[in-house]
């Protein structure tokens, strides 16, 4: 059965400062695996996407993740945080257990951006 | 293009009260689902459906049911609502149930079971 793991309820950085989001995953196939951002009272977003190709995934509005397979981990990053990108940011696997994609959520991490 | 829309937005029921929350997407998509959210919990998927005539349950179906009768359409009808049901309630499309698809998500609709 496939999980996935947010390391960080929360998460508090300055703006112009380095964003970390950290993910950890479970999976018994090849997982495909993504990142959804959700501002306030609004649906998610996709952010980016891995699917077996490039380790490194570029994603909207500068955020980038890396796929380790030896530590089972896709954490998001982001050079340098704005105010805009305070929001609710969901990691998500999918892998073909039991013949179908079903994905599954992490509880979310909160990004908060302090001026 | 609207994508996907919901309806309503907000919603209060009693306890007991049946109801059917609509979703509707015009993008052609095979896959649709319905998610919940709850504090802490991330999204939980209720049912999905793979293509008109063809639904599944999802991990927290109980209480819920759903039907595709259109490509177009994939309402969640809530039989006798409970205070455990509310909740956001997400509806999502994509292309298909494959490993790679984005899912499109619809902007929500709050409901409160008093």
């Amino acid at each position: 059965a496939q999980s996935v793991t947010q390391l960080d309820s929360h998460v508090s950085v300055s703006e112009g400062t380095p964003v970390l989001l950290r993910c950890n995953y479970s999976s018994s196939y090849s997982p495909s695996l993504f990142w959804y951002v959700q501002h306030p009272n609004k649906g998610l977003q996709l952010l980016l996407k891995y699917t077996s190709a490039a380790t490194l995934v570029k994603g909207i509005n500068g955020f980038e993740a890396e796929f380790k397979k030896s530590e089972t981990s896709f954490h998001l990053t982001k050079p340098s945080a704005h105010m805009s990108d305070a929001a609710e940011y969901f990691c998500v696997v999918s892998d073909q257990a039991g013949g179908s994609y079903i994905p599954t959520f992490g509880r979310g991490t909160s990004l908060i951006v302090h001026p | 293009n609207a994508g996907v829309t919901q309806t309503p937005k907000f919603q209060v029921l009693k306890t007991g009260q049946s109801m059917t929350l609509q979703c509707a997407q015009d993008m052609n998509h095979e896959y649709m689902s319905w998610y919940r959210q709850d504090p802490g919990m991330g999204l939980r998927l209720i049912h999905y459906s793979v293509g008109a005539g063809i639904t599944d349950q999802g991990e927290v179906p109980n209480g819920y049911n759903v039907s595709r009768s259109t490509t177009e359409d994939f309402p969640l009808r809530l039989l006798s609502a409970a205070p455990s049901q509310t909740s956001v309630y997400f509806c999502a499309s994509s292309p298909s149930g494959g490993d790679n698809n984005e899912q499109f998500f619809g902007p929500g609709t709050r409901l409160t079971v008093l």
